[in-house]
């Protein structure tokens, strides 16, 4: 998983404020995919990007949760109005484009969200 | 209804036992991808396999190896001669319909392995 660069590492958030989290992909990837961790679970899907396009956006909650991947720049999971419930460790993920039979998705260290 | 299962939530076991982590899954696919995570207490994930369902071998990494049945839809892990180091909690994930949608993961809720020198 080296080289998905993700930060912070550790967020504290208070209720009602926003969390953004960034997320540079390995050198050579161009797409990006973002996953939730809630305390004691597996990681969930939550949504794939492509340079200034998002391809699957299924796994993100309906409202105050975001995503991009712009041409330029990081990839950035934006939650507005953060409630305790997203408190989680958010993972970033990137690959290759498809096809490439055999690759796999490499994750990033994980940024974890605190809402106090 | 949950596609991966890991039954064990905890296992500890003294410096060179060995530990096998169970994982069942579940899908209606017949192309489908299985893998393992594992996630040291730092807390970053770092992939072990990938597994795709026409290859039934069975794999052998230095200390671990995997055993893929498709009959028991069973794709487990095992941790031969453990050490310190590999006290970690482990995934065991899902990916189904081909290669084009491998990144959409379906993961186990994860067994968190302890091992005591």
């Amino acid at each position: 998983n080296a080289g998905v660069m993700q930060n912070p590492r550790h967020l504290v958030r208070r209720r009602g404020q926003e969390a953004r989290l960034r997320c540079s992909p390995m050198k050579g990837h161009s797409h990006v995919y973002w996953y939730r961790q809630l305390p004691e679970e597996g990681l969930k899907f939550m949504v794939y990007l492509q340079k200034e396009n998002i391809i699957d956006e299924s796994g993100m909650p309906k409202e105050r949760f975001s995503a991009e991947f712009p041409k330029e720049g990081p990839s950035i999971l934006r939650i507005q109005q953060v409630v305790r419930g997203d408190s989680a460790a958010y993972f970033c993920a990137s690959s290759p484009p498809f096809p490439n039979i055999g690759n796999t998705i490499y994750f990033g260290e994980g940024s974890w969200l605190t809402v106090v | 209804a949950q596609k991966v299962t890991q039954a064990q939530t905890e296992i500890s076991v003294v410096e060179k036992e060995d530990v096998t982590l169970d994982c069942v899954y579940e899908t209606r696919d017949t192309t489908y991808y299985l893998f393992w995570y594992k996630q040291p207490p730092s807390g970053e994930l770092v992939f072990l396999i990938r597994r795709n369902s026409f290859d039934e071998q069975n794999e052998i990494s230095g200390r671990y190896s995997w055993n893929f049945q498709k009959s028991t839809s069973s794709f487990n892990f095992t941790i031969t001669a453990s050490q310190v180091v590999d006290s970690a909690v482990y995934f065991c994930a899902l990916s189904e319909g081909g290669w084009s949608n491998d990144y959409k993961l379906s993961f186990g809720a994860g067994t968190t392995v302890t091992v005591r020198a």
